[in-house]
């Protein structure tokens, strides 16, 4: 039982490059979320999803696109990388949507943009 | 606006007991969770409360105040591989979660 797995764990890009970070959930779960992680702040919610085919906007959006096309994986695009995404980025899944929804988290992906 | 606070760092001895205190102030509450972070890992769940009291769960404890909206998350009988950020956070009335900055803890032989 593997739980989240993402994939790449580390990423160089230049600015104005573009990716995609995979997250992939072998738990079945319904729920799955992408944050970002920097220094001296907490984790910062960018998109979620609550279900297959459907996202939804975080705290931190901008500059950012994801899609759910099937319920085990969400992915995280970033079209045109800017040197402020520069960040731990975490992609993590949830079984509810409530208030004791616990959250597995991947390992975590380190970007550095140039 | 929603916050939490934690302190940044906290030092403490192999053995003994440590105090990781937080404090919120969130539009609505529906429970809060502690998570440990070792360092380049993945935050892992510790904890959860929602009613006023104490949690226990081993050498762990977690406590909540609604009223005073304040939690402590209470290590007894530390160990090296205690070594690490705690993070507070809580759920609000969307049910969406705020976290803190996290609490790193350094454990001296």
């Amino acid at each position: 039982n593997a739980g989240v797995t993402q994939t790449p764990k580390f990423r160089v890009l230049k600015t104005g490059q573009s990716m995609t970070l995979l997250c992939a959930q072998d738990m079945n779960h319904e729920y799955m979320y992408w944050y970002r992680q920097d220094p001296g702040m907490g984790l910062r919610l960018i998109h979620y999803s609550v279900g297959e085919g459907t996202t939804a906007k975080g705290e931190v959006p901008d500059g950012y696109n994801v899609s759910r096309l099937k319920k085990q994986n969400f992915l995280l695009g970033l079209e045109s990388a800017a040197p402020s995404q520069t960040s731990v980025y975490f992609c993590a899944s949830s079984h509810k949507w409530d208030g004791a929804n616990v959250l597995t988290f991947g390992a975590g992906s380190r970007l550095t943009v140039l | 606006g929603q916050n939490i606070d934690q302190p940044t760092e906290m030092t403490a001895t192999e053995g003994a007991i440590v105090q990781i205190n937080c404090t919120y102030q969130t539009s609505g509450f529906n429970g809060l969770f502690w998570y440990q972070q070792h360092a380049g890992e993945a935050p892992t769940f510790l904890s959860y409360n929602v009613l006023d009291g104490l949690e226990e769960k081993g050498r762990f404890s977690s406590f909540l105040s609604r009223s005073k909206g304040y939690s402590y998350l209470l290590l007894k009988e530390l160990q090296m591989k205690d070594s690490a950020s705690y993070l507070c956070a809580v759920s609000d009335s969307n049910y969406q979660l705020i976290w803190g900055a996290g609490t790193k803890l350094i454990i001296k032989p």
